[in-house]
């Protein structure tokens, strides 16, 4: 079974540039999350998508954000214009539906952002 | 707020040697307790995950760890550490909306 992935791995943009992160998750996995770790801190959760419908985006930072997730399959995230602090690794994870299933999440390998 | 603290940013043990890692969480529910390893270039990887039941989960790669209600704690251990086990160790608590809250992370450094 393929586990998460994540395109692109890396990514070096200038600030004002737009950049697109995708996401596949793990296939059947209804649950789509998207976190960030900036340099030297928690990672911290951005939002969580239940098939193609965004369950909670609290944590995304402002509106340069914008996450899709198209028929419940992949996801994107979106980030219009760049800003030297978007700078980080972003991951995602999938999960199954389910008390405690949904929070049993599997992660992807990440993409490492950096914003000059 | 809900919270994890590692209150250990990096460990260094001999290999062989046993190890624990620290972890204490602030949630005010029965607390879903997760730890991941991240191995350099590599994503994050569940090792093991407390829901219920018995206070000592065992896990991948040898590790077990045990979740102390009292304490809110959820500590790492292995009893005999390798060279393969360097790597940062991340705690996390699931709360409401299926998020998870992570710690800081701890690096585990493994000398020969």
């Amino acid at each position: 079974e393929a586990g998460v992935t994540q395109f692109p791995s890396h990514s070096v943009i200038e600030k004002g540039q737009t950049v697109t992160l995708r996401c596949d998750p793990i296939s059947g996995h209804d649950n789509l999350y998207w976190y960030r770790r900036v340099m030297g801190k928690e990672i911290k959760f951005l939002l969580h998508f239940v098939k193609e419908s965004k369950q909670d985006e609290s944590g995304m930072p402002n509106n340069r954000f914008l996450a899709e997730r198209t028929g419940g399959t992949y996801s994107t995230l979106k980030v219009q214009p760049a800003e030297l602090e978007d700078s980080g690794v972003y991951f995602c994870a999938s999960s199954q539906t389910g008390l405690g299933s949904s929070y049993e999440q599997y992660f992807g390998p990440g993409t490492r952002l950096t914003v000059t | 707020a809900q919270s994890v603290t590692q209150p250990d940013i990096h460990i260094t043990v001999s290999e062989g040697a046993s190890l624990e890692l620290r972890c204490n969480y602030s949630y005010g529910a029965t607390p879903y307790l997760f730890w991941y390893v991240q191995s350099p270039g590599q994503g994050l990887q569940l090792l093991l995950k407390y829901f219920s039941g018995d206070t000592l989960v065992q896990g991948i790669k040898g590790f077990e760890a045990e979740f102390k209600r009292s304490q809110s704690s959820f500590n790492l251990r292995k009893p005999s550490v390798h060279w393969s086990d360097a790597a940062e160790y991340f705690c996390a608590v699931g709360v409401f909306g299926n998020k998870l809250v992570f710690g800081a992370g701890t690096i585990l450094r493994v000398k020969s």
